[in-house]
């Protein structure tokens, strides 16, 4: 049981490249999200999915889409990378939408820099 | 709209020193409260939580209490180890499928 895994841990990118960033579960969670963290911001939502074929945007979507084709993967892809966007990302699953009772699990993180 | 103020860091202490790390948040109605830590080079776990007024939540020898009085929900641990060092992050959960993060503190101990 690998629980949230999460590709890759370190990248860089130029301003206006793309790239995704990948995040499985193996729990069979429902629901997924994304997070930033950002010094002294804690962490923000950027999109999350309550199952497969499911997804809506969180606090700071723009500039990143996601999509959920399989109950397992989540990835998060960046379309035009910008230097705003340097951070560390977290993904998250839980076994349901109700976040008020289920314990959301973290993957290690990736983090970003962007030149 | 619903937000959390915790206590800015950095945190240093010695080793069995008393811990507390302050959380007060804003929300409508009685949202469920979360303490998550963050250990080096990893991703965020679950530390404690409650879901009701008064509920105290507990976990490897940290507690805190939901004090919707103050809407505060405090973290302490009464003798802290090395092994604590991590970055301390408190939450709110008042709708279902988003959870609102303080900024986190740093805690450091040292042997």
């Amino acid at each position: 049981n690998a629980g949230v895994t999460q590709t890759p841990k370190f990248q860089v990118l130029k301003t206006g490249q793309s790239m995704t960033l990948q995040c499985a579960q193996d729990m069979n969670h429902e629901y997924m999200s994304w997070y930033r963290q950002d010094p002294g911001m804690g962490l923000r939502l950027i999109h999350y999915s309550v199952g497969a074929g499911i997804t809506d945007q969180g606090e700071v979507p723009n500039g990143y889409n996601v999509s959920r084709s399989t109950t397992e993967d989540f990835p998060l892809r960046l379309l035009s990378a910008a230097p705003s966007q340097t951070s560390v990302y977290f993904c998250a699953s839980s076994y349901s939408q109700v976040l008020t009772y289920n314990e959301q699990f973290f993957g290690p993180g990736t983090r970003l820099t962007v030149l | 709209g619903n937000s959390v103020t915790q206590m800015e860091g950095p945190v240093t202490l010695s080793e069995e020193a008393f811990l507390t790390i302050n959380c007060t948040y804003t929300a409508t109605g009685y949202p469920s409260l979360f303490w998550y830590v963050q250990y080096p080079g990893e991703g965020l776990q679950l530390l404690l939580k409650a879901t009701k007024a008064d509920d105290k939540g507990s976990n490897k020898g940290f507690e805190a209490t939901y004090r919707k009085e103050t809407t505060s929900f405090h973290l302490e641990k009464g003798s802290v180890q090395v092994s604590d060092s991590a970055v301390y992050f408190c939450a709110l959960s008042h709708n279902d499928y988003k959870l609102s993060f303080g900024a986190g503190t740093t805690v450091t101990v040292r042997a």
